[in-house]
């Protein structure tokens, strides 16, 4: 199973943006997935926030604020969750997914966001 | 409203065996795959493997296959997450998951059960 790699912590202010990575291994091409991002509170069960391909096929979880928004940088085979004008309800943790080439699921090993 | 419910608390000693629920509500569960999600204490998500209740199809992650069986009954619109012998590792939070595509594995997971806590301890 591939591993995605997810910074540990990140931190940003309130009315900031945050920007949270998840890089792919060089054997997967990350403009190929779609990646799929998940914010868990503490005590509650992971919460769908979105996913996105490209800027023409991305989507969005029910219920969602649009300041939550996915993009890539293959450059870096990575791909981002923006979170813009970030609250102190946006404090979770963060994981990203995808559905690689071996006929099941992986998940990355997750960022703690802390609002300073 | 989707809803998926799971069975409640388990504790139970190695050796034991062990089958959990969760049942799908709200939309057509014959046509959404369900997934199961493990989270071990104080650690990340890990996807497990997935299961279409419309024809039992299955698809399991290597480091489950063979350590656990997925199963549904369609009848009682609910998934299954069964061990034949629980490890004392096996203790942590699991979650059953809706995919977010019709009729295909490929995919994330839109809506979330609750989560089932599984202590496996002597």
């Amino acid at each position: 199973q591939p591993v995605l790699t997810q910074p540990p912590s990140s931190s940003a202010s309130p009315g900031e943006s945050a920007r949270l990575t998840c890089t792919l291994p060089s054997d997967i091409n990350v403009v190929t997935y779609n990646i799929y991002w998940y914010q868990q509170k503490p005590g509650s069960p992971p919460r769908y926030l979105l996913y996105y391909y490209s800027d023409s096929d991305k989507g969005q979880g029910s219920g969602v604020p649009s300041r939550f928004s996915g993009s890539k940088d293959a450059s870096a085979n990575t791909g981002i969750l923006l979170i813009s004008g970030l609250q102190s309800e946006d404090e979770a943790d963060y994981y990203c997914m995808i559905w690689p080439s071996h006929a099941s699921g992986v998940f990355g090993g997750g960022t703690k966001l802390t609002v300073l | 409203e989707v809803q998926l419910v799971q069975s409640g608390t388990e504790v139970k000693k190695p050796g034991e065996s062990l089958k959990i629920s969760c049942k799908g509500s709200g939309y057509s569960f014959t046509t959404y795959w369900i997934g199961w999600v493990r989270q071990m204490p104080g650690k990340g998500l890990e996807w497990m493997g997935i299961i279409y209740p419309g024809d039992s199809d299955t698809k399991y992650s290597p480091s489950f296959q063979g350590q656990v069986t997925i199963s549904a009954d369609k009848s009682v619109n609910t998934a299954y997450l069964q061990w034949g012998s629980l490890k004392a590792s096996d203790t942590a939070m699991y979650y059953c998951a809706r995919g977010t595509n019709a009729w295909s594995p490929e995919g994330g997971f839109d809506y979330w059960g609750q989560g089932t806590l599984v202590t496996a301890s002597s």
